[in-house]
């Protein structure tokens, strides 16, 4: 059971670069999340997903997009990159029981740096 | 607006007891979330809180007093492997995690 698979682990982009993280689990679960974690500051949720088809915004959603188009997989596209998404990146996922997220399991992260 | 804070850094000997604490402001309450996060990884989950009390699991225990806008994580017995970062969550109105900036725990021999 691989739990939140998160790709690539470690990336360097070019202001104005575009790039996809890709999450994964195999748990099931309805519901998806990303994070950007940065110094100082709590998780801040960029979108999440509560089931196939389903996405919406969280607090810092511009500059990223996402899709979810099966139950496994949470992409999320930075379409042009830029200095202030240097950050660490985390997918998470839950189970979903209409009340909002239950407790979630984190993915590795991925660590981006935008020159 | 919602807020969370937390000690930024505390520092404890091994086999202490170390109390964290969280106070929050958020519209609305729909439980609090403790997290553990070594450095470089993932937060895992450690404890949940959604009625006035305490819990305990092992080592671990954790309290909530929803009127005082509260809560604290209790450590026992620390060990050099509880060296990390805690992270306190509260579920809001709209059932969202808001996040405290986590406390960093330095243990020493």
């Amino acid at each position: 059971n691989a739990g939140v698979t998160q790709t690539p682990k470690f990336q360097v982009l070019k202001t104005g670069q575009s790039m996809t993280l890709q999450c994964a689990q195999d748990m099931n679960h309805e519901y998806m999340s990303w994070y950007r974690q940065d110094p100082g500051m709590g998780l801040r949720l960029i979108h999440y997903s509560v089931g196939a088809g389903i996405t919406d915004q969280g607090e810092v959603p511009n500059g990223y997009n996402v899709s979810r188009s099966t139950t496994e997989d949470f992409p999320l596209r930075l379409l042009s990159a830029a200095p202030s998404q240097t950050s660490v990146y985390f997918c998470a996922s839950s189970p979903f029981d209409g009340s909002g997220a239950n407790v979630l399991t984190f993915g590795a992260g991925s660590r981006l740096t935008v020159l | 607006g919602q807020n969370i804070d937390q000690p930024t850094e505390m520092t404890a000997t091994e086999g202490a007891i170390v109390q964290i604490n969280c106070t929050y402001q958020t519209s609305g309450f729909n439980g609090l979330f403790w997290y553990q996060q070594h450095a470089g990884e993932a937060p895992t989950f450690l404890s949940y809180n959604v009625l006035d009390g305490l819990e305990e699991k092992g080592r671990f225990s954790s309290f909530l007093s929803r009127s005082k806008g509260y809560s604290y994580l209790l450590l026992k017995e620390l060990q050099m492997k509880d060296s990390a970062s805690y992270l306190c969550a509260v579920r809001d109105s709209n059932y969202q995690l808001i996040w405290g900036a986590g406390t960093k725990l330095i243990i020493k021999p």
